[in-house]
């Protein structure tokens, strides 16, 4: 079946630095979505990518859809303690049923 | 209401018990998600419904699992003979009718444990 393969899996950064993860399909996806979900919580969508090469920003995020359609990327700036949390990608695969990545685990060190 | 809500928050059953997990999405949206999501993964797409036809159900375990969605507003999936494989929490999610497929709300979802 479809999969997406996040990396990194768990991230232990400084409040302050800079995020980057990735995510990439076997399969080309027409829509890339990145979701936070924090603890207790169901997913939240942050950023929606709907063509090749297209770079979109939601405050200190940029998603990026790769131009191979197989890839996205997001990257968070200047991370502060609400950003910790878990990042999925998914996209729409079928129609409306969309497929989740295993996710990234953002954790921020004091 | 607000947005999705489901119920129960929590549900502790036994082996080979019935359950029954209730979704109530937000007021209009036609179409309405169910995903699964073990600890530590992403969520897992279930089965879902326009109205209350069930358009895709190719992700239900097996068929131990089913959903109805019988007036087009609250959905029900319901798990027989629970196993303990079955522990995971239960999401839903609803869709406004005029959004593609990524506007989807999710819910608070419901942690099953089948002990």
């Amino acid at each position: 079946g479809q999969q997406l393969n996040q990396s990194p899996q768990s991230m232990f950064i400084q409040e302050g630095e800079d995020v980057s993860m990735n995510c990439t399909s076997s399969s080309i996806f027409n829509t890339w979505l990145w979701y936070k979900q924090e603890p207790g919580e169901g997913p939240v969508l942050l950023i929606a990518l709907y063509k090749a090469g297209e770079l979109t920003s939601n405050g200190r995020l940029t998603a990026q859809f790769g131009i191979t359609r197989k890839d996205s990327f997001l990257n968070i700036s200047a991370s502060i303690p609400s950003d910790v949390g878990i990042y999925f990608c998914a996209g729409p695969f079928r129609d409306d049923k969309i497929i989740f990545g295993k996710g990234t685990r953002l954790h921020i060190l004091p | 209401g607000a947005g999705v809500s489901q119920s129960p928050r929590y549900k502790v059953t036994k082996r080979g018990q019935d359950v029954a997990l209730r979704c109530d999405p937000i007021s209009g949206h036609v179409s309405l998600y169910w995903y699964r999501q073990a600890l530590g993964q992403g969520p897992e797409f279930l089965t879902y419904f326009n109205y209350e036809a069930q358009q895709d159900k190719s992700g239900l375990p097996n068929d131990r699992f089913s959903a109805e969605r019988p007036e087009g507003s609250i959905s029900t999936l319901t798990i027989q003979r629970t196993e303990q494989r079955d522990s995971a929490m239960y999401r839903c999610a609803s869709r406004h009718p005029s959004g593609s497929g990524e506007t989807q709300y999710f819910g608070p979802g419901t942690r099953l444990l089948v002990l």
